[in-house]
């Protein structure tokens, strides 16, 4: 299956910094990525919807000020985190979909998560 | 998008054979049923994807009824490493629509 890859796979920082995560998809092109959110012993939260080229759409809740998404090419979306607090620590999972013209499949790829702890 | 309900957990022993059960009763003419593995600290794992009757891999089986509303998946001889949550998610592709998650189940094998 296709693999999307996430970077970095886990990181700490200080309250008050912003962080990036980055979000490949490594062999197939995604137009559209999604961002997801997990805090211990719950399910995956859908943030946000990350579109090649345009803004990206946010789930009802979610800062837009606060996470910012980036997606920039086929196979690259960012979020950064601005102004992190202890409260947005939390495993964040990227997400992709290959066309099914080209995978003949509906699956939708994860990548591994990142695990962030704002201190 | 069809709301899934699951069981919260299940558990189970090595060697034996584990069926989890998804209700999804408002499932769209088009939505496709999708089972996916998480492990701890780790992105979801595709399981197995179907949309009627039954579909067979190398890991699963899915079960779905003529009425579509619910769905099986079935685990065959499982082992530990099958302790993780499982998720039942029900959806189409626009391409642009992300999945949504439920509850998902939290399938512990014992020795």
């Amino acid at each position: 299956g296709a693999v999307v890859s996430q970077h970095p796979s886990w990181v700490i920082c200080k309250s008050g910094t912003s962080v990036k995560i980055e979000c490949r998809s490594l062999d197939f092109q995604a137009t559209t990525m999604f961002w997801y959110r997990q805090f211990p012993k719950q399910s995956l939260m859908l943030m946000a919807t990350s579109n090649e080229g345009s803004k990206a759409t946010y789930e009802q809740g979610v800062e837009k000020d606060k996470f910012l998404i980036n997606h920039a090419s086929l196979t690259l979306s960012t979020l950064t985190v601005t102004s992190a607090h202890p409260e947005d620590s939390s495993f964040y999972i990227c997400s992709a979909r290959d066309s099914f013209l080209t995978s003949g499949s509906y699956e939708q790829y994860f990548g591994p998560g990142t695990r962030l702890t704002v201190t | 998008l069809a709301k899934t309900t699951q069981p919260i957990s299940m558990d189970s022993y090595e060697g034996q054979e584990v069926n989890i059960t998804c209700s999804h009763n408002n499932i769209a003419t088009n939505d496709y049923i999708t089972w996916y593995q998480q492990f701890p600290s780790q992105g979801p794992r595709f399981i197995i994807q179907g949309y009627k009757t039954k579909v067979t891999n190398e890991v699963a089986s899915l079960f779905i009824p003529a009425d579509r509303k619910s769905s099986t998946l079935s685990l065959p001889r499982v082992s530990l490493s099958d302790t993780a949550v499982y998720y039942c998610l029900v959806g189409s592709d626009t391409g642009r629509r992300a999945l949504t998650f439920g509850s998902g189940t939290r399938l512990q094998v014992q020795p």
